[in-house]
């Protein structure tokens, strides 16, 4: 049982490339997450998706986009790469309840660390 | 909106030194409360949760109270080790979840 996956680890863009991050979970949740990690902001939430097939913006959404084509994987992708998305990012997954938010605990990948010269 | 807020650091403590981190939350309901902690270079893993009001949640020597009267879910150990030096981030879970800005601690020997 490997919890959430995430590749790469690390990865260094230049200025208006485009990359895919993946993400991959193997405990039949419903829901997942991403979310960016900068010093002094915690974390935040970037999208957001309660079921195959079905993605949701959250806080900072702009230049990123996402799919959930399979139930265990939540892609992101940045399509025009810019310094200011220079971060850490992180995968999560939980349980859905039914009738909205899931109120369980996120499982979190180890995240990927993205420099964007 | 909901929001956490908790007490920003970083927090330098000395091994057996007991550990405080505050933690107050808005909610316009009945939020289930976390704290997780991140290990250098890891992601953030889930160390204990209350999901109602005076539930205690407790794991590896920590715990918290959920107070609803002070809006509060304050994280205490009573005698910290090094390995314990971690980021400490609360959050809360009702029509969204929200996590606070975490608080770094450093346990000297």
């Amino acid at each position: 049982n490997a919890g959430v996956t995430q590749t790469p680890k690390f990865r260094v863009l230049k200025t208006g490339q485009s990359m895919t991050l993946l993400c991959a979970q193997d405990m039949n949740h419903e829901y997942m997450y991403w979310y960016r990690q900068d010093p002094g902001m915690g974390l935040r939430l970037i999208h957001y998706s309660v079921g195959e097939g079905t993605t949701a913006k959250g806080e900072v959404p702009d230049g990123y986009n996402v799919s959930r084509l399979k139930k265990q994987n939540f892609l992101l992708g940045l399509e025009s790469a810019a310094p200011s998305q220079t971060s850490v990012y992180f995968c999560a997954s939980s349980y859905g309840t039914s009738g909205g938010w899931s109120r369980n605990e996120q499982f979190f990948g180890p995240g990927t660390r993205l420099t964007v010269l | 909106g909901d929001s956490v807020t908790q007490m920003e650091g970083p927090v330098t403590l000395s091994e057996e030194a007991f550990l405080t981190i505050n933690c107050t939350y808005t909610a316009t309901g009945y939020p289930s409360l976390f704290w997780y902690v991140q290990y250098p270079g890891e992601g953030l893993q889930l160390l204990l949760k209350a999901t109602k009001a005076d539930d205690k949640g407790s794991n590896k020597g920590f715990e918290a109270t959920y107070r609803k009267e002070t809006t509060s879910f304050h994280l205490e150990k009573g005698s910290v080790q090094v390995s314990d030096s971690a980021v400490y981030f609360c959050a809360l879970s009702f029509n969204q979840f929200y996590f606070g800005t975490g608080t770094s601690l450093t346990v000297i020997p």
